[in-house]
């Protein structure tokens, strides 16, 4: 089955440590997505990578380092500069081509990070 | 700056009624809106979509109608099922197709209970 892998799905970290959390896909998509979901929010764009080795910061990009080396891979590293790492994390990525499919993103089922 | 809200954050509705999911944005570059559905702790799956030169889109059980004038849309599920609970989310792009590709703008999101 193709899909969005997001690990781990829950993740408890201490103020000041640095996590990474892992997205990948087989949907032999380009481009790739980091959302942040907080109660009562809508999604907020983190980062986006386009095609390997290029990715671009997104609306709340601070405190946050991701990485592109291989297609399939899109690695989130939320640092101890992000004063309210706690939310839930959604990695997707969209169909590559032109035509309305193309608009659409497909999400994994997301990682929670909690900050002790 | 919200550019995309939902006002409604729940609804509830009989099983078999109309649920209607409300959605105002205040970009009027926006050219492409989504519906997305979300079960706790999932990630998002796309349900419908509808280009801003169309003011209706069909599928199944589920109608998307846009009012560009007014900058809202609206989601109608005919009829509603247990099933169908869960939170709605909307979406908006800018430039569909150009240098925006895949860059989601969400609102805030709508739960909405079916009762049996």
């Amino acid at each position: 089955d193709g899909g969005i892998t997001q690990s781990p799905k829950y993740l408890f970290r201490k103020e000041g440590q640095n996590v990474t959390l892992s997205c990948e896909q087989n949907l032999n998509h380009d481009a790739m997505y980091w959302y942040r979901q907080d109660p009562g929010q809508g999604l907020r764009l983190i980062y986006y990578s386009q095609i390997v080795n290029d990715f671009q910061k997104g609306d709340i990009a601070e405190g946050y380092s991701v990485s592109r080396e291989k297609k399939e891979s899109f690695p989130l590293t939320v640092t101890s500069a992000q004063k309210n790492p706690t939310a839930f994390y959604l990695c997707a990525s969209r169909h590559p081509g032109s035509g309305s499919g193309a608009n659409v993103l497909t999400f994994g089922a997301g990682s929670r990070l909690t900050v002790l | 700056d919200q550019q995309v809200k939902q006002n409604s954050p729940s609804l509830s509705v009989q099983e078999g009624r109309i649920s209607i999911l409300n959605c105002d944005y205040t970009n009027s570059m926006f050219d492409y809106f989504l519906w997305y559905k979300k079960y706790p702790a999932e990630g998002p799956t796309f349900l419908i979509s509808i280009s801003s030169i169309k003011d209706k889109n069909e599928d199944g059980r589920f109608t998307v109608f846009l009012n560009k004038s007014a900058k809202h849309l609206s989601l109608h599920i005919v009829p509603s099922q247990p099933g169908d609970s869960a939170v709605y989310f909307c979406a908006a792009m800018q430039n569909a197709g150009g240098t925006s590709y895949g860059k989601l703008t969400f609102g805030q999101g709508t739960i909405l209970t079916v009762h049996p």
